[in-house]
């Protein structure tokens, strides 16, 4: 089965510093895709950036980028120039495709605080 | 063009209750999942619809179910409640993989 692993519950950062919230994936598909999703307090997900298994190089949506090691099986996510308002909950997440539909399947999430 | 928007925003029920919660999907989307999020936890997938069939489900019990109708929107109607269904339950619409989530329904069992 498929899974997705955050293994860092919260992490702090200084405003308009770099910051990276890793991201470990188990599968045994040849052909998949990762996701990254901000969840604000609001409770809504938002989309942030997508890696595609065959893609060739990293991801990269304006300040977020996508640091994708295939041998490794890592999907970490990288935040440039860190704003307060990026201060939330961040999900990674792998489609997974299973009797013809696809769904997500999230990791547990890492909590960012980015401080004055 | 309009967004996932998903009714009630909160809800407070009693054990043993039936709660449904509905969402309205992205336009140009046709398939609808909803997924539960437990408090500090990742969401759960629970069930997907596409052309008003249920044709996904993930581990949960029959007493969730859920409808889809001719204009994309989607129910999802749960039976019997229990203290651990408190969750923040997300929709999201999508065409292919381009998933679109709602801001969620928080749903409080006591």
């Amino acid at each position: 089965a498929q899974k997705i692993t955050q293994t860092q519950p919260g992490m702090f950062v200084q405003e308009k510093e770099a910051v990276t919230l890793d991201c470990t994936y188990d599968t045994s598909d040849p052909s998949y895709g990762l996701f990254w999703y901000k969840q604000p307090s609001s409770g809504e997900m938002i989309f942030l950036i997508y890696q595609g298994s065959y893609d060739q190089q990293n991801a990269t949506e304006g300040r977020y980028s996508l640091n994708f090691q295939k041998a490794r099986k890592s999907a970490n996510l990288v935040i440039s120039a860190s704003q307060l308002g990026d201060s939330a909950m961040y999900f990674c997440a792998m489609r997974e495709v299973s009797g013809g539909y696809n769904k997500l399947i999230f990791g547990a999430g890492t909590r960012l605080a980015v401080h004055p | 063009e309009t967004g996932v928007t998903q009714s009630p925003t909160h809800l407070i029920k009693t054990r043993g209750q039936q709660v449904t919660l509905r969402c309205s999907s992205q336009s140009g989307h046709n398939t609808v999942s909803w997924y539960q999020q437990a408090l500090g936890q990742g969401p759960q997938f629970i069930f997907q619809y596409y052309r008003e069939e249920e044709n996904g489900r993930g581990n949960f019990p029959p007493r969730f179910s859920g409808l889809q109708f001719p204009n994309y929107s989607s129910e999802l109607n749960v039976n019997a409640l229990e203290l651990d269904d408190s969750a923040l339950y997300l929709c999201a619409s999508s065409l292919v993989q381009d998933w679109t989530f709602g801001s969620g329904t928080r749903l409080t069992v006591v």
